[in-house]
Formats: C-alpha cells, sequence, structure tokens
C-alpha cells in the first residue's frame, strides 16, 4: 500500500532555532500534501494544504511566516518551524492524497517536537 | 458545539468485547474516515466510506447519510486494538475537519 514517511520523528531544538520536518510519499506522486498539529490528548487540526508547485493554503490562525511549507515535488513537502518557541513544541504529521480533500489518507508517523 | 463529535471519548473493554464507536457530523461530507492513531503517534487510515458499510478484518465500518452518523464496530476486541480512533470528515466545502477522538483500552 501507499506509504507516507516523515522525518524526523523526534527533534529538541533551541529557542530561536528553525527546524525542517520532510514528508515523503514513497511509491505515488502526492498532488496535495496536508499538514496537521496536535496537542496532547487532542484530536489534529489542520494546519495547511500544500499542492506541489504552487503556494501552500494556510488554515486560518495558522502564521504562514512561522510555519513554512514547500512542495517542491509530487514527493516531498517540507514544514520548516522558524525561530521556534517553547509553545511550539507539539506533535507534528503529515499525510498524502492523490486528489484534493476527496481521498484515502495516507499519514506520516508524526515528529515530536520540543523546544527549550 | 463541535462539527464533528465522536463518543464516548473513552473506553475500556475486556479482550473479547464487541465494541461500538459512534460519529455524528452537523456538516453536508463527500466522505467520512476512520482513523486509528497508536500511542506513539503514528496513524493509519481504517477506512474511507461515504455509503453504506466496509469491513476489513475485525472491523466493520458504517455510514448514515441521512441520519448524519457513522459506526466503527471492532469484534472478538484484542488489546492490540488500544489505540485511539480518529472520526474525520470531507466536507462539501472542501474542508477536512476531525473528531476529538476515542479512546480505547482493551484489557486482557
Amino acid at each position: 500500500g501507499a506509504v507516507v514517511s516523515q522525518h524526523p520523528s523526534r527533534v529538541i531544538c533551541k529557542s530561536g532555532t528553525s527546524v525542517k520536518i520532510e514528508c515523503r510519499s514513497l511509491d505515488f506522486q502526492a498532488t496535495t500534501m496536508f499538514w496537521y498539529r496536535q496537542f496532547p490528548k487532542q484530536s489534529l487540526m489542520l494546519m495547511a494544504t500544500s499542492n506541489e508547485g504552487s503556494k501552500a493554503t494556510y488554515e486560518q490562525g495558522v502564521e504562514k511566516d512561522k510555519f513554512l511549507i514547500n512542495h517542491a515535488s509530487l514527493t516531498l513537502s517540507t514544514l520548516t518551524v522558524t525561530s521556534a518557541h517553547p509553545e511550539d513544541s507539539s506533535f507534528y504529521i503529515c499525510s498524502a492524497g492523490l486528489l484534493s480533500y476527496n481521498s484515502p489518507l495516507h499519514f506520516g508517523n508524526g515528529t515530536r517536537l520540543t523546544v527549550t | 458545539k463541535n462539527e464533528v463529535e465522536q463518543s464516548p471519548q473513552n473506553l475500556t473493554a475486556q479482550e473479547g468485547e464487541f465494541i461500538t464507536i459512534n460519529c455524528s457530523y452537523s456538516v453536508g461530507i463527500s466522505a467520512l474516515h476512520w482513523l486509528q492513531q497508536h500511542p506513539g503517534g503514528g496513524i493509519v487510515s481504517l477506512f474511507m466510506l461515504s455509503s453504506g458499510k466496509k469491513k476489513h478484518g475485525r472491523l466493520i465500518a458504517t455510514i448514515n447519510i441521512q441520519e448524519k452518523h457513522s459506526s466503527l464496530h471492532i469484534t472478538a476486541s484484542h488489546p492490540r486494538d488500544s489505540a485511539v480512533y480518529i472520526c474525520a470528515v470531507n466536507s462539501d466545502t472542501d474542508k477536512l475537519i476531525f473528531g476529538t477522538g476515542t479512546r480505547l483500552q482493551v484489557f486482557p
């Protein structure tokens, strides 16, 4: 079946630094990738949708200059948390799809970000 | 009020029990997903359905479009089924909306 690889699985960084998270679709070309954030014991919150070759669409309340998303190819999307702060500590998950929203969801394993 | 509501929030069961998790939604949808999140955080897509019923192994998912309700059933539950189960819908406005999840613990 389709596999989405997310890297790194865990990262600890200092305040003020930037962290890049990669999301790769391994056996299919993902025209659309989604980035989510999850706070402890809460459900997933969609942060943004990225389409290959175009600018990401951010959900209301998500700072686009803070969370930079790049979807340069059909198999790779990256999320960069810029100038990280402790409140950015969270679990970040990507998913990839073949079409827009209405397609089976294939998730990465998530990245646990801790900002000290 | 959340647009996608799940019940129960927490569920404990003995191994072998039949389990039902419910999902109700208040928006028009084109599809509904059931997801399983393991303690480590990884998420697996269990089902995507827009009508009727689907079965995969011990898992069964049903949806009633008129009543805006879906259920996920687990037959002969096992401790390895312990996870958080999340319902998500593709709304008619092209949004993906998640429920708050149901935490299931199955004891031997």
